[in-house]
């Protein structure tokens, strides 16, 4: 069965840092990627996917994930971070072969604590 | 456009009884996602319905079971609660029920079973 792990379940940073939130998937099998936000109190917000194409994929908001197929990852980054990134950051999956659609495995989640 | 939409916002009640959730997807998507996210963790799946018909089910007893309407909005039914069941439900919207479809989600219920 496909699963997801968040290698940190923590990162506090300083405001202006790099940082990177680390994400690899179980399956062998060719599959959809994501990384999903979410703020305090509130649901889930699409941050950026990979479907196809090139490895590495952008959000509007600076943050950036490339795809690695031979280590099964998918590291979310960022190179410059501000006190609004405070969040929970999820990794999910999506298994191409899956005849279940759109079914997202999420990972345990990356609490990003950015500090000034 | 309005967004997903989940109501209620909080409920509370007590082991044994039965809840209803709704949700209504933006306008336009066909499928309704339900996930289950206990405290600390990432979501869990619960079932996908595309045009009315159920797609996907997740590895959750029978006690849990949803439906969607001709509007294509949806409920998700818990029955006999137990304090397990405590948790923030979501729910997410997509056009069409592939993979590559991005799920919007809502801003949950969260669920209290005392």
């Amino acid at each position: 069965a496909q699963s997801v792990t968040q290698l940190d379940s923590q990162v506090p940073v300083f405001e202006e840092a790099p940082v990177e939130l680390r994400c690899n998937y179980s399956s062998s099998v060719s599959v959809y990627l994501f990384w999903y936000v979410q703020y305090p109190n509130q649901g889930l917000q699409l941050l950026l996917k990979y479907l196809s194409g090139s490895t590495l994929v952008e959000s509007i908001n600076g943050f950036e994930a490339e795809f690695n197929k031979s280590q099964t990852s998918f590291h979310l980054r960022k190179p410059s971070v501000h006190i609004s990134d405070t969040a929970e950051y999820f990794c999910a999956v999506s298994d191409r072969g899956d005849n279940q659609g759109g079914k997202l495995i999420f990972g345990q989640g990356t609490e990003l604590s950015v500090k000034p | 456009d309005a967004g997903v939409t989940q109501s209620p916002t909080h409920l509370i009640k007590t082991r044994g009884q039965h809840v209803t959730l709704r949700c209504s997807p933006i306008s336009g998507h066909k499928s309704v996602s339900w996930y289950q996210q206990v405290l600390g963790q990432g979501p869990q799946f619960i079932f996908q319905y595309y045009e009315k018909e159920e797609r996907g089910r997740g590895n959750f007893p029978d006690r849990f079971s949803a439906r969607q309407f001709p509007n294509y909005s949806s409920e998700l039914n818990v029955n006999a609660l137990l304090l397990g069941d405590s948790a923030l439900y979501l729910c997410a919207s997509s056009y069409q029920s592939f993979g590559t479809d991005t799920q919007y989600f809502g801003p949950g219920t969260r669920l209290t079973v005392l």
